[in-house]
């Protein structure tokens, strides 16, 4: 089975620090994905990846950027954490390019920021 | 716009009652999958369904059944005799041929099995 390994479950953190949430896969998968899940918002796509050291802007990547050194880690970053970035971050892969194949997520990392 | 709309955000069923989870898509796309996943309390979504935009006939499997209608751009999802194992976050989402790797959620739908 995939297996989507995203790094804390439970995240606190200050404004005005710099966030790294980790995210690895281990079915050599071409695509990853960064979502925020937000109460009455539903999954709102952050970043995406579907290449080493390739990244893609999703629909709301203000505030946040992204590393892709290796296929099977995507990482988010937050250079300054606020208060409105509190949320839960989910990680996805997929195989392939373009080939609309179903998405695997991780467990979520709940990110707090005070 | 919204590219995928689930107009119910809460829902409560009693064991045992069938229950029926809408979804409405929109997109100008003549090749598109459907799907659903399930977002139990542990946070993981699961993946449920994949349907693409040429096959409308109906799925079941086990108590979970689908309903696909183009003419309606609906994409609806009954679960029979509910059971407290599926109390969840359901998500409806859309997957555009043009754009294979952007998937597009709704905001999801909350079901509360009641015992």
């Amino acid at each position: 089975d995939v297996k989507v390994t995203q790094s804390s479950r439970y995240l606190v953190k200050r404004t005005g620090e710099k966030v790294f949430l980790e995210c690895v896969q281990d079915m050599d998968h071409e695509n990853m994905f960064w979502y925020r899940q937000d109460p009455g918002l539903g999954l709102r796509l952050i970043y995406f990846s579907y290449d080493v050291k390739m990244k893609e802007k999703g629909d709301i990547p203000e505030g946040y950027s992204v590393s892709r050194e290796k296929k099977e880690r995507f990482s988010l970053i937050l250079e300054s954490a606020s208060t409105n970035q509190t949320s839960m971050y989910l990680c996805a892969s997929s195989p392939g390019a373009a080939t609309n194949e179903k998405l695997f997520f991780g467990s979520g990392t709940q990110l707090s920021v005070l | 716009a919204q590219k995928v709309t689930q107009a119910q955000t809460e829902i409560s069923v009693v064991e045992k009652e069938d229950v029926t989870l809408d979804c409405v898509y929109e997109t100008r796309d003549t090749t598109y999958y459907l799907f659903w996943y399930k977002q139990p309390p542990s946070g993981e979504l699961v993946f449920l369904i994949r349907r693409n935009s040429f096959d409308e006939q109906n799925e079941i499997s086990g108590r979970y059944s689908w309903n696909f209608q183009k003419s309606t751009s609906s994409f609806n999802f009954t679960i029979t005799a509910s059971q407290v194992v599926d109390s969840a976050v359901y998500f409806c989402a859309l997957s555009e041929a043009g754009t294979g790797n952007q998937f597009y959620f709704g905001t999801g739908t909350s079901l509360t099995v009641i015992p």
